[in-house]
């Protein structure tokens, strides 16, 4: 175990679909960040949250909606995704933003028809 | 069961062998590299890390290498095991600007 828990662990939905992917952090990390893994590409940053407050977005599509409520916690929201917007998206929780290793979650593998 | 300087998508051993995994950076400015292991239906995994004032630095059958005038990292591991079988990655980070970036994978599939 990581320390770093994300749920659902598999999701399908439609294009019309709103659902949300959660990520709990237990190790008192200060930084969250949402990656996308692609077939045959490297890792993707989404974003980054920091003490709470998102730090980076890397041109990340509206349809994605991040969201920080605590240190311990990372939401993305899901709204109107397209099928190449299948991946697996991991969660992952450092103790500094951008400076130390990361822990990763087991991800969340998406479907999108 | 190596490939020395460059980088494989896949890489496949005998057990017991010893493997070297290779990955080319791109940012000469990168002063902090991390090797992560990401098995089947996991997220990434730390293994080991170092810094660019070092150009070696070993863990538990595990040596990481760095040449900085080439920008090539390495990651050897000793007698490979069936349980090594993963995907394995470099992260490269510049440290003052708290950005990293992750190399393609490698897939190492260890033979009994």
């Amino acid at each position: 175990e990581t320390g770093v828990t994300q749920t659902p662990r598999h999701l399908v939905m439609g294009m019309t679909n709103k659902k949300s992917l959660k990520c709990e952090q237990h190790l008192g990390h200060n930084a969250m960040y949402w990656y996308k893994q692609s077939a045959k590409k490297p890792l993707e940053l989404m974003f980054v949250y920091s003490l709470e407050e998102r730090v980076e977005n890397n041109s990340v599509p509206s349809r994605f909606s991040p969201e920080c409520p605590n240190s311990s916690h990372l939401f993305l929201h899901l709204h109107t995704l397209q099928p190449e917007d299948s991946a697996l998206y991991l969660c992952a929780s450092s103790q500094e933003q951008g400076r130390e290793k990361l822990f990763f979650g087991s991800g969340t593998q998406l479907s999108v028809l | 069961g190596e490939s020395v300087g460059l980088h494989l998508p896949t890489l496949s051993v005998q057990e017991g062998d010893n493997s070297i995994i290779n990955c080319a950076y791109s940012n000469s400015a990168s002063d902090y590299f991390i090797w992560y292991k990401q098995e089947s239906g996991k997220g990434p995994q730390f293994i080991i890390d170092i810094r660019s004032n070092m150009d070696k630095r070993q863990g538990q059958r595990v040596t990481v290498l760095l040449n900085k005038t080439v920008k090539h990292l390495s990651l050897q591991i000793a007698a490979t095991q069936p349980g090594d079988s993963a995907v394995y990655f470099c992260a490269e980070t510049v440290l003052n600007a708290g950005k990293s970036t992750f190399g393609d994978g490698t897939t190492l599939t260890v033979k009994p």
